[in-house]
């Protein structure tokens, strides 16, 4: 069936550091990649999005990439503050707009 | 954005009660929403698909008849936890759909004591 792989966290990085949270897919078909966010307390976020192969989703300085050939969707940040610190979901939805998700990645960010 | 609500927050409540907790899309039609469970440190696991104006779809494993939901509307979903246990405290979170994406509620955190 369709799931979602995330690499485990936490993942802990100093301020400014570059950023790569890998997510990699398996799925039938040709659904939507998502990330979304959960900071400390609070729901889910939508950070970004991608509908189809090739497209580059892109928010708060987050960025993520649908690769068909490589099944994956890393999110990716240049320079990151201790506001990112968070957990980050993979998510892709595929039929009946149900959302397969990852397990999540806890993001530390120090200053 | 489209935003999504939920009502309450924050409840505790004794065993053996019963809790409702609401899920409004408020500013865009839902024809269905999604209530999800979040267990410490684990990723969302789906409960149930909410349509409106029909019966709920249940995931396996779920008991439909301990976790009732009821879409009455376009923009209202509500999921009550009948004869409340301490197990089910958790963080129970509601998303609505709208095109193709999910937007999410912010979240209910139930403690049954």
């Amino acid at each position: 069936g369709d799931s979602v792989t995330q690499m485990e966290g936490p993942v802990t990085l100093s301020e400014e550091a570059f950023l790569t949270i890998n997510c990699t897919y398996t799925a039938t078909g040709y659904p939507s990649l998502f990330w979304y966010v959960q900071y400390p307390g609070e729901g889910l976020q939508l950070l970004l999005k991608a509908t189809k192969a090739d497209d580059k989703g892109s928010n708060k300085g987050f960025e993520a990439t649908y690769r068909k050939e490589t099944t994956s969707f890393h999110l990716e940040k240049g320079s990151v503050q201790v506001s990112d610190s968070a957990v980050y979901f993979c998510a892709l939805i595929y039929s009946n707009y149900q959302l397969i998700w990852g397990a999540g990645t806890k993001l530390i960010i120090k200053p | 954005g489209a935003v999504v609500s939920q009502h309450p927050s924050r409840v505790i409540c004794k065993s053996g009660t019963s809790v409702k907790i609401e899920c409004r899309s408020l500013d865009f039609q839902a024809t269905t929403m999604f209530w999800y469970r979040q267990f410490p440190k684990q990723s969302l696991m789906l409960m149930a698909t909410s349509n409106e104006g029909s019966k709920a779809t249940y995931e396996q494993g779920v008991e439909k008849d301990k976790f009732l939901i009821n879409h009455a509307s376009l923009t209202l979903s509500t999921l009550t936890v009948t004869s409340a246990h301490p197990e089910d405290s958790s963080f129970y979170i509601c998303s609505a759909k709208s095109t193709d994406t999910q937007y999410f509620g912010p979240g209910t955190r139930l403690t049954v004591l």
